[in-house]
């Protein structure tokens, strides 16, 4: 079974600076998704990135940017320029492509705080 | 742009009674799934569903059921409802294309999320 770790239970950045979350996981599969989600105080999942394993280049998104290494089966999320909306709990999340339907698989989350 | 639509948003039962969630996918996603986040804990899979079949099942009681109707809305039934169902159910849906060995699926959109509390 596949697992995922967030080894960061909480990060703290100050405003306009960055921020690293760390996330790896276990897998036998070859190709596979990764992603990571923001739930903010709301607590509605947003979508944050998205990366296919079997792209090399690393996903992008405004102020957020993953480095992915798959054989050492790390996923990091890399929040640029941060700002008091940032301020989170992200899960880090798998999902294997094998079958239509397979589940999310969730890492236990790191809570980001945003010092203005 | 339409997004996933959960129901109620809020449900307080008492223990021993019955709830039923439902969940309307984005249109023409044909996946649906349930996860369930306790206070504190990250989202645990309960069920998912793919053209109105159970396409994969987690760690869910046997008490609780779902399935998913012609119309791709989905319901979630619990029964003999405990104070540990107390969370927050999630419905996520998906666009997944399957072929062969294989699919690929666009990213889960998740819904807001229906607060069950159990008293």
């Amino acid at each position: 079974a596949q697992t995922v770790t967030q080894s960061q239970p909480e990060m703290s950045v100050q405003e306009a600076e960055t921020v690293t979350l760390s996330c790896t996981y276990d897998t036998s599969e070859s190709d596979y998704y990764l992603f990571w989600y923001k739930q903010p105080p709301s607590r509605q999942m947003i979508l944050v990135i998205r990366q296919e394993a079997y792209k090399q280049q690393n996903a992008t998104e405004n102020r957020f940017s993953v480095n992915f290494q798959k054989a050492a089966k790390s996923f990091s999320l890399k929040i640029s320029d941060s700002q008091l909306g940032d301020a989170a709990m992200y899960f880090c999340a798998y999902r294997g492509i094998k079958a239509a339907g397979n589940k999310l698989t969730f890492g236990g989350g790191t809570r980001v705080l945003v010092k203005p | 742009a339409a997004g996933v639509i959960q129901s109620p948003r809020h449900l307080i039962k008492e223990k021993r009674e019955t709830a039923t969630l439902k969940c309307y996918p984005i249109p023409r996603h044909d996946t649906v799934y349930w996860y369930q986040q306790g206070p504190g804990q990250d989202p645990q899979f309960l069920i998912s569903f793919y053209e109105k079949m159970q396409s994969d099942k987690g760690s869910i009681p046997d008490r609780f059921s779902a399935q998913q109707f012609s119309d791709y809305h989905s319901e979630l039934n619990m029964s003999s409802l405990e104070l540990g169902d107390s969370a927050l159910y999630f419905c996520a849906s998906s666009l997944d294309k399957w072929w062969g060995q294989q699919g690929a699926t666009y990213g889960y959109t998740f819904g807001s999320g229906t607060r069950l509390t159990v008293v």
